[in-house]
């Protein structure tokens, strides 16, 4: 069974750097794309970008370029999530999901494997 | 971009009703429109990928429908588990964007 096990809560101060992760378990991560997803406290789910685990081809939301990095490293069947200086609307949870192989194109489509869920928190 | 817009954004029914949930996309998109289950404190789950294929595991009593910008997404004889709040999401291109959301409870 595939599952993708993200890594825990954090609690930063504002200007902080932070990276989570997302890690692949029981299918190879190489040939999927995976997903970042945002939901706002009490809000919805904002498409973040995603990155081909082959050779980390990587697409932004224009809302979100520029804002975070999105990475990879197949050989730990990992996928990061990466901020430079954190600020106190970064606050949310943050989802990583792999893009369902048979809804979609290319790195557009559906997601049907997600993660747990990364809650982070932003606060001086 | 385009904008979904899905309606009502709460309801309340009876175990057993069935309820409809309204997907609207601002620009036709064809049938490229999954649906989402959220539960409180969990992650998304996939039910219903292009718009009308069901995803593996879900009940069928989940259903789907539409193309180009007016999607529905039905669930027949609502059960108590299925109280969640149900996104919309298209992907013809990016970026990929969800509904607002319907928040689904038992009357």
């Amino acid at each position: 069974e595939v599952q993708l096990v993200q890594s825990g809560a954090e609690v930063k101060k504002p200007g902080e750097s932070l990276k989570i992760s997302c890690k692949s378990s029981g299918d190879s991560f190489a040939p999927y794309w995976i997903g970042w997803v945002r939901q706002k406290p009490g809000q919805g789910l904002e498409w973040m970008g995603i990155i081909y685990g082959g050779d980390s081809e990587t697409k932004y939301s224009p809302s979100f370029e520029g804002q975070v990095t999105i990475s990879a490293d197949k050989s730990i069947s990992t996928a990061f999530l990466q901020w430079s200086s954190l600020k106190a609307s970064d606050t949310g949870i943050y989802f990583c999901a792999r893009r369902h192989p048979g809804a979609g194109t290319y790195y557009v489509g559906a997601f049907d494997i997600w993660g747990q869920g990364t809650m982070v928190t932003v606060s001086s | 971009d385009i904008q979904m817009t899905q309606s009502p954004s709460s309801l309340s029914a009876s175990v057993g009703d069935t309820v409809t949930i309204s997907c609207r996309a601002s620009q036709a998109i064809s049938n490229y429109l999954a649906w989402y289950q959220q539960k409180p404190g969990k992650a998304p789950n996939l039910l219903i990928y292009a718009a009308s294929t069901l995803q593996s595991g879900v009940p069928s009593r989940f259903s789907g429908s539409g193309s180009g910008t007016d999607f529905t997404l039905i669930i027949t004889s609502l059960q108590p588990e299925d109280v969640a709040t149900y996104y919309c999401q298209k992907y013809n291109n990016a970026p990929l964007t969800f509904g607002g959301g319907t928040k689904v409870e038992i009357k």
